[in-house]
């Protein structure tokens, strides 16, 4: 594999499921990137972390929880979400301290929340 | 605050023909400018990137955008576009020091007509 990866791909939910989307970076980047993609909207930034550190958290809602355990695997835990939750959610990595400041993109996990 | 502007939700395009999208930003610090593609069901690829230096930067896929700095403008344009290039395009602005944060615009979906 190279570059990020996501699984799954598609992902289908009730409001009272538990489940976890997955991102992998195969690019030995240092920083990692939660966003949310809504039709109609910018890409939201959701989470970033910093060497397996949270250095930023958007004011995203509790029943989002993300974790690092390391610099090339980052989740994002999802229990009770609401129907305005289903969007596209994104995955990206970039160096810590880029010279160029570019971010690598997985392909997505498509959420659909019942 | 940095904000990313793209006025034109939806461009369609005769197959040959030239395109440009255009991008407005506006920031109070020094910025890059990216422009990201996203085709369907996949994330986002860049296709370039203006750090410094000449402002006529040139990208993959026969793309090209100038930065304007008295008009805090980033277009992108082609001069003959292809059916393959049908997809949703991003403009990005990121500071270029702190956290790198990104700010996306709201995309233009580019539909190339044969």
């Amino acid at each position: 594999e190279t570059g990020v990866t996501q699984t799954p791909r598609h992902l289908v939910m009730g409001m009272t499921n538990k489940k976890s989307l997955k991102c992998e970076q195969h690019l030995g980047h240092n920083a990692m990137y939660w966003y949310k993609q809504s039709a109609k909207k910018p890409l939201e930034l959701m989470f970033v972390y910093n060497f397996k550190e949270q250095t930023e958290n958007n004011s995203v809602p509790s029943r989002f929880s993300p974790e690092c355990p390391n610099s090339s695997h980052l989740f994002l835990h999802l229990h009770t979400l609401q129907p305005e939750d289903s969007a596209l959610y994104l995955c990206a990595s970039s160096p810590r301290r880029p010279l160029n400041n570019e971010q690598f993109f997985g392909p997505g996990t498509r959420l659909t929340v019942l | 605050a940095q904000s990313v502007t793209q006025l034109d939700s939806q461009v369609p395009v005769f197959e040959e023909a030239p395109v440009e999208l255009r991008c407005n930003y506006s920031s109070s610090v020094s910025v890059y400018l990216f422009w990201y593609v996203q085709y369907p069901n996949q994330g986002l690829q860049l296709l370039l990137k203006y750090l410094s230096g000449s402002t006529l930067v040139k990208g993959i896929n026969g793309f090209e955008a100038e930065f304007n700095k008295s008009q805090t403008s980033f277009h992108l344009r082609k001069p003959s576009v292809h059916i393959s290039d049908t997809a949703e395009y991003f403009c990005a602005v990121s500071t270029t020091s702190g956290t790198y944060k990104y700010i996306f615009g709201t995309g233009t979906r580019l539909k190339v007509l044969a």
